[in-house]
């Protein structure tokens, strides 16, 4: 059973232009998400977070959005660069008072064309 | 510069040799975890620990050891390995398992074929 679903396993974005990605959850324990970036063989990255309390939060040319009713959040970048190409996670925490484990997609893959 | 160190970064090994994985971290963190990555699963977390001296499974611990002795190291442990554990592992840790929001912070991945 998948908590955490990142449905589209890829995105093309020309430079300059905003590339959305997309994320649904279905445990409404979730208290905190996360996007992290992927570059091949590298570890992952943190890119930006959210609390469950909030519904958006602004770092720089990424914006993560949070719609709770609708267990849904997305990153926005705004404006794209060929940098931003890699493999981007979604990720969500459930804090069981024992244990902060994360909660990954499978990840999207984002192609920003020059 | 804050990292997590994992070593090796590849291993080729045979059915029941015993491997070590090392983890080690350099900002003070108490939580740290193992994860793996397999094609179509994303990553999910095989042991974890809160601390020194406390640590317990995640979501895929069959097959697996961990031992938190020290503060800053997280070692994972194959004591009998097996084909269906080729994978490719990451050590994470942030400051704290209490629920304070602060991201884990991924080492650059271990990649193991069990033949």
């Amino acid at each position: 059973d998948q908590q955490v679903k990142q449905n589209s396993p890829s995105l093309s974005v020309q430079e300059g232009r905003i590339s959305i990605l997309n994320c649904d959850y279905t445990n409404s324990m979730f208290d905190y998400f996360l996007w992290y970036k992927k570059y091949p063989a590298e570890g992952p990255t943190f890119l930006i977070s959210i609390s469950s309390i909030k519904d958006k939060n602004e770092d720089g040319r990424f914006t993560v959005f949070l719609n709770k009713s609708a267990k849904h959040l997305s990153l926005h970048i705004v404006p794209s660069q060929p940098g931003d190409s890699a493999v981007y996670f979604c990720a969500a925490r459930e804090y069981t008072g024992a244990n902060s484990k994360l909660t990954f997609g499978k990840g999207i893959t984002l192609s920003v064309r020059p | 510069e804050a990292q997590v160190t994992q070593n090796p970064r590849y291993l080729i090994t045979v059915t029941g040799k015993k491997l070590t994985v090392t983890c080690s971290q350099n900002m003070n963190h108490e939580y740290m975890s193992w994860y793996r990555q397999d094609p179509g699963l994303g990553l999910r977390q095989i042991y974890y620990s809160m601390n020194v001296e406390v640590t317990d499974k995640g979501d895929v611990p069959e097959g697996y050891k961990v031992s938190r002795k020290e503060k800053r190291n997280f070692p994972l442990i194959l004591e009998s390995p097996s084909p269906n554990q080729t994978s490719l592992y990451f050590c994470a840790s942030t400051h704290t398992g209490t629920g304070i929001n602060q991201p884990q912070h991924f080492g650059d991945g271990t990649r193991l074929s069990i033949l």
